[in-house]
């Protein structure tokens, strides 16, 4: 089936930090990839769907200077938390919609840590 | 607006026993329905899907039948593990067109030896 690679898994790093987060389709193309965030013992929350050669479309409230979204090729998205504060330590998973049957795959999640 | 409502957790069983964990929605058109499983420190995995009123989706001894005339999608096994310890998430994708998901709280469940 289809596989979504994403990485780091965890990562910490010093407050004012940039943190870069990947998140690959392995085996299929996705023009469309979401990423979210989820708070310890809550839901996900839709941050941005990721849209491949456009700009990103942010949910309200989500900050797009603070968490750059970038969708450069088909295989590839990356999220970038920009000068980074305790407050941004959360877990971030992103998924790709694969074109094939529509189905949605989640990557893996990644950890962050902001110290 | 779509939504999804699960039940809260925590939900504690011991092994081998029947687990429900109810989900009941709010969407116009006909939604897909899924529910999806999240093991500790990992990201989330399809456990099951349903696209239409009536359908039975099942996997891992898992079920849950699409319900329109309830709105409802409510996971059900009739004998539990430790290993399926884990949190669940109800979700729909809208029958309206684009590709967003929505997804309920989530509901922690404990299985004990």
């Amino acid at each position: 089936g289809a596989v979504v690679s994403q990485h780091p898994s965890w990562v910490i790093c010093k407050s004012g930090t940039s943190v870069k987060i990947e998140c690959r389709s392995l085996d299929f193309q996705a023009t469309t990839m979401f990423w979210y965030r989820q708070f310890p013992k809550q839901s996900l929350m839709l941050m941005a769907t990721s849209n491949e050669g456009s700009k990103a479309t942010y949910e309200q409230g989500v900050e797009k200077d603070k968490f750059l979204i970038n969708h450069a090729s088909l295989t590839l998205s990356t999220l970038t938390v920009t000068s980074a504060h305790p407050e941004d330590s959360s877990f971030y998973i992103c998924s790709a919609r694969d074109p094939g049957d529509g189905g949605y795959t989640f990557g893996s999640g990644t950890r962050l840590t902001v110290v | 607006g779509d939504s999804v409502t699960q039940m809260e957790g925590p939900v504690t069983l011991s092994e081998e026993a029947f687990l429900t964990i109810n989900c009941t929605y709010t969407a116009t058109g006909y939604p897909s329905l899924f529910w999806y499983v999240q093991y500790p420190g990992e990201g989330l995995q399809l456990l099951l899907k349903a696209t239409k009123a009536d359908d039975k989706g099942s996997n891992k001894g898992f079920e849950a039948t699409y319900r329109k005339e309830t709105t409802s999608f409510h996971l059900e096994k009739g004998s539990v593990q430790v290993s399926d310890s884990a949190v669940y998430f109800c979700a729909l994708k809208p029958g309206t067109g684009g590709f967003k998901t929505i997804f309920g709280a989530g509901t922690r469940l404990f299985v004990k030896a």
